[in-house]
């Protein structure tokens, strides 16, 4: 089984300055990687995933994130962040398709605030 | 448009009622899923259905029933509804040989 831990419930940050959403996980084997975005009242959006190969990822909206296997790690970063980054942000990992069960296991979510 | 569509968007229900949340897809994807999501706790899966006639739990099944005698279909049932099970509820689905998933907007569900 895996699990996800996502050390920060909330985080708080300037217009424009930089952040780093960080997530660990924890697996017995190969996992794929993913940070998911939550707006307000809306559904799940993928900002971007690793499954192999690159170890740094890039996504949409100016986020990228770094696969490290050895601090199992996959903190997520954006270098200028907007008013309208402001949102909930989950880390989740899975196991390859046939490596056992389906579905994703969730952090329990990094509130991101941006402050004017 | 083409993706995962969720019925109702919000529901309440009283203690001992039964109902049903539907989720359909027609992207023809083999794998859907039934998360539930509570305040700090992130997202838990709930069931999940591999390809049709084929279901099985998740982390948190207790008091929650699926089937899946469509590809296209995959509804949630609460037989007697509990305040526990009051949150918002995510249907979910995937490709065979792909890792992403594609998530509905969701249903709120408070139970009185």
């Amino acid at each position: 089984a895996q699990s996800v831990t996502q050390l920060d419930s909330q985080v708080p940050v300037f217009e424009e300055a930089p952040v780093e959403l960080r997530c660990n996980y924890s697996s017995s084997v190969s996992v794929y990687l993913f940070w998911y975005v939550q707006y307000p009242n809306q559904g799940l959006q993928l900002l971007l995933k690793y499954l192999s190969g690159s170890t740094l990822v890039k996504g949409i909206n100016g986020f990228e994130a770094e696969f490290n296997k050895s601090q199992t790690s996959f903190h997520l970063r954006k270098p200028s962040v907007h008013i309208s980054d402001t949102a909930e942000y989950f880390c989740a990992v899975t196991t390859p398709a046939g490596g056992g069960a389906d579905g994703l296991t969730f952090g329990k979510g990094t509130h991101l605030i941006i402050q004017p | 448009n083409a993706g995962v569509t969720q019925t109702p968007k919000f529901q309440v229900l009283k203690t001992g009622q039964s109902m049903t949340l539907q989720c359909a897809q027609d992207m023809n994807h083999e794998y859907m899923s039934w998360y539930r999501q509570d305040p700090g706790m992130g997202l838990r899966l709930i069931h999940y259905s591999v390809g049709a006639g084929i279901t099985d739990q998740g982390e948190v099944p207790n008091g929650y029933n699926v089937s899946r005698s469509t590809t296209e279909d995959f509804p949630l049932r609460l037989l007697s509804a509990a305040p526990s099970q009051t949150s918002v509820y995510f249907c979910a689905s995937r490709q065979t040989g792909t890792s992403g998933y594609t998530f509905g907007s969701g249903t709120r569900l408070t139970v009185v």
